[in-house]
């Protein structure tokens, strides 16, 4: 079975500091990781993708993660935060080793950057 | 243009009503799904479909009947509307299982 958790309902960071939101994972296999993006009366957009390789991964406006296999943890990092990131952040992960197709999301986490 | 588009974007029925939910991408992806997102629950998967004429049951399918005539079609019907089935539903596609999925903006539904 594959899950995926959210600890914090809420993340605030004052503008230009660094920012993290939190995402442990588990599975019976490799994990393939996501993080998502969604702004008011928006759908969900795709951020980064964990699928193998380099731990560190870069993606979309400035955003990275980190691949932690011993921790089960794949943290949304930001090196300087924008009000502009205040929005939804969903993690997401689906088994490798299973035979559905289908990835699990986290429960979301709110990012309020203040300025 | 390239995109997944849902129609309509609001739309405000009864109880009892049958309501469909459309759902429409151009990037001819196999896999597609239908979520809804409400307060405290998050994302919730209702259906999804590998491909054509392939559709299975997700977390919360009950009240809800989907088809997939088309690879690029994949609509959402409520046969007989409640009001537990007030939210914010979301179509998504992916052209393989290991690719992100990209989401419509979503269809805010109120069941009155």
């Amino acid at each position: 079975a594959q899950s995926v958790a959210q600890p914090e309902d809420q993340v605030n960071v004052a503008e230009g500091n660094p920012l993290t939101v939190k995402c442990t994972y588990s599975v019976s296999g490799n994990p393939y990781l996501f993080w998502y993006v969604q702004y008011p009366n928006r759908g969900l957009q795709f951020l980064l993708k964990y699928i193998t390789g380099d731990n560190l991964v870069k993606g979309s406006y400035g955003f990275e993660a980190e691949f932690n296999k011993s921790q089960t943890s794949f943290h949304l990092k930001k090196p300087s935060a924008l009000v502009s990131d205040s929005a939804l952040y969903f993690c997401a992960v689906r088994d490798s080793s299973g035979g559905s197709y289908i990835p699990t999301f986290g429960r979301g986490t709110s990012l309020i950057v203040h300025p | 243009d390239a995109g997944i588009t849902q129609s309509p974007r609001y739309k405000i029925t009864e109880t009892g009503r049958q309501v469909t939910l459309m759902c429409h991408q151009t990037w001819s992806h196999s896999y597609m799904f239908w979520y809804r997102q409400d307060l405290g629950h998050g994302l919730r998967l209702i259906y999804y479909s590998a491909a054509a004429d392939i559709t299975d049951k997700g977390e919360v399918p009950d009240g809800y009947v989907v088809s997939r005539s088309k690879t690029e079609n994949f609509p959402l019907t409520l046969e007989s509307a409640t009001r537990s089935q007030t939210s914010v539903y979301f179509c998504a596609s992916a052209g393989e299982i290991n690719q992100p999925q990209h989401f419509g903006d979503g269809t805010r539904l109120s069941i009155l």
